[in-house]
């Protein structure tokens, strides 16, 4: 099946600072890549869909200058969080879809963000 | 936008019993409704899924019911085992659109 990694898998940072978060299709080519975060015990949310090579469309109440999302290539997604605090601590976790896949998204492992 | 409600929140069954978790939408154009099974800490990963083309689909233990009309669909688990346990959530999308997730469902097996 279609395989999705992220780095790192856990970070620890300092508030004030900036963490990038990788998201890679290892085995297809992702046109489309979502990212999702969850609070404990809470469901997914989605915070933004990203096309290769197009900004991304955040949803209602994320902010895109705190959260900046790039999708340069087929393979690659980068979430950056910027200007970390407490409350941004939580499981970011991607997903990719490519074209062959009419409807499934493949999740990543998700990153444990935590900000002190 | 869509909406998916899902319920119970918690369900606590014996070994060897069922388990059916149910799910509702609101957008008469969604026509996928996967299901998720999420361990702590982990990736949700895909355990069935059912398009609107279709009233039922079943994969040994598992299955899924559609009903379009209602607007809803419910996730059914024969013959539970305790690593069954773990956080299920159903979404619903249509082709064009991202997955609207319920707010998850506790699944407890006790041995």
């Amino acid at each position: 099946g279609a395989v999705v990694s992220q780095h790192p898998s856990w970070v620890i940072c300092k508030s004030g600072t900036s963490v990038k978060i990788e998201c890679r299709s290892l085995d297809f080519q992702a046109t489309t890549m979502f990212w999702y975060r969850q609070f404990p015990k809470q469901s997914l949310m989605l915070m933004a869909t990203s096309n290769e090579g197009s900004k991304a469309t955040y949803e209602q109440g994320v902010e895109k200058d705190k959260f900046l999302i790039n999708h340069a290539s087929l393979t690659l997604s980068t979430l950056t969080v910027t200007s970390a605090h407490p409350e941004d601590s939580s499981f970011y976790i991607c997903s990719a879809k490519g074209q062959e896949f009419s409807y499934e998204q493949y999740f990543g492992p998700g990153t444990r963000l935590t900000v002190t | 936008g869509e909406n998916v409600e899902q319920h119970p929140s918690t369900l606590s069954v014996q070994e060897g019993d069922s388990a059916v978790i149910k799910c509702t939408y609101s957008d008469s154009a969604s026509n996928y409704f996967p299901w998720y099974k999420q361990e702590l800490g982990k990736r949700p990963q895909l355990i069935i899924d059912i398009r609107s083309n279709v009233g039922e689909k079943k994969d040994q233990r598992i299955a899924v019911t559609l009903n379009k009309t209602a607007k809803h669909f419910s996730l059914h688990i024969t013959e539970t085992q305790p690593e069954d346990s773990a956080v299920y959530f159903c979404a619903a999308s249509d082709r064009y659109s991202t997955l609207t997730f319920g707010k998850g469902t506790m699944l407890l097996v006790s041995p």
